[in-house]
């Protein structure tokens, strides 16, 4: 019964393009809303955050939107890189319930050719 | 230390045997997770500490799995009589308090258990 899902294993998507990474989660406790990048042989590292509170997040090249009626979430780097290739997890938790840990999808790899 | 530190990055075991895996968390971080990520899987959950609350182990997957944290920093992750399906990416990772949730992770490089 997975609460965070990441429909898509792969995408694949030129340099300077859009990527656009989608992720759906189920529980409705859910008021926060991370995203980790992980390359091959290392830890996932933070990428970007968004509460509930905000549908939008920016920082850079990476964008956050949050459509809480749907539960969807979708990551948009822009324009996208080489070095942007990596495995992208969707992460959300609970914050109003102390001390739960956050919960990770199955993650998406993607692939910026140049 | 300078990041969350795992140890060893590789260990190869035989199926019956218990293996140890240890972790030291960023200096001044109270909340430890364990988490594990098997082939074509996302990361799942194993056991979270907090300062000196009881543990969250909600996510281990049988008796065989435990873990302890001593002195509120270092982390040993234990499996005993391993089994192949044990095979994963066990990654550790600590936040500053980790209290309400959501707290940005600190994850170490993990260390890949194999089975045989």
């Amino acid at each position: 019964d997975q609460q965070v899902k990441q429909n898509s294993p792969s995408l694949s998507v030129q340099e300077g393009r859009i990527s656009i990474l989608n992720c759906d989660y189920t529980n409705s406790m859910f008021d926060y809303f991370l995203w980790y990048k992980k390359y091959p042989a290392e830890g996932p590292t933070f990428l970007i955050s968004i509460s509930s509170i905000k549908d939008k997040n920016e920082d850079g090249r990476f964008t956050v939107f949050l459509n809480k009626s749907a539960k969807h979430l979708s990551l948009h780097i822009v324009p996208s890189q080489p070095g942007d290739s990596a495995v992208y997890f969707c992460a959300a938790s609970a914050r109003s319930q102390a001390g739960t840990a956050l919960i990770f999808g199955k993650g998406t790899t993607l692939s910026v050719s140049s | 230390g300078a990041g969350v530190s795992q140890s060893p990055s590789n260990k190869v075991t035989e199926k019956g045997k218990d293996v140890e895996l240890r972790c030291d968390p960023i200096s001044g971080h109270t909340a430890l997770y364990w988490y594990r990520q098997s082939l074509g899987q996302g990361l799942e959950f194993l056991i979270y500490f907090q300062g000196n609350s009881a543990p969250d182990k909600s996510g281990l997957p049988s008796d065989r799995f435990s873990a302890e944290r001593t002195g509120g920093s270092v982390s040993t992750l234990t499996i005993q009589r391993t089994q192949q399906e044990d095979s994963a990416v066990y990654l550790c990772a600590s936040s500053l308090s980790g209290g309400r949730g959501g707290e940005k992770l600190f994850f170490g490089s993990g260390t890949q258990l194999s089975v045989l």
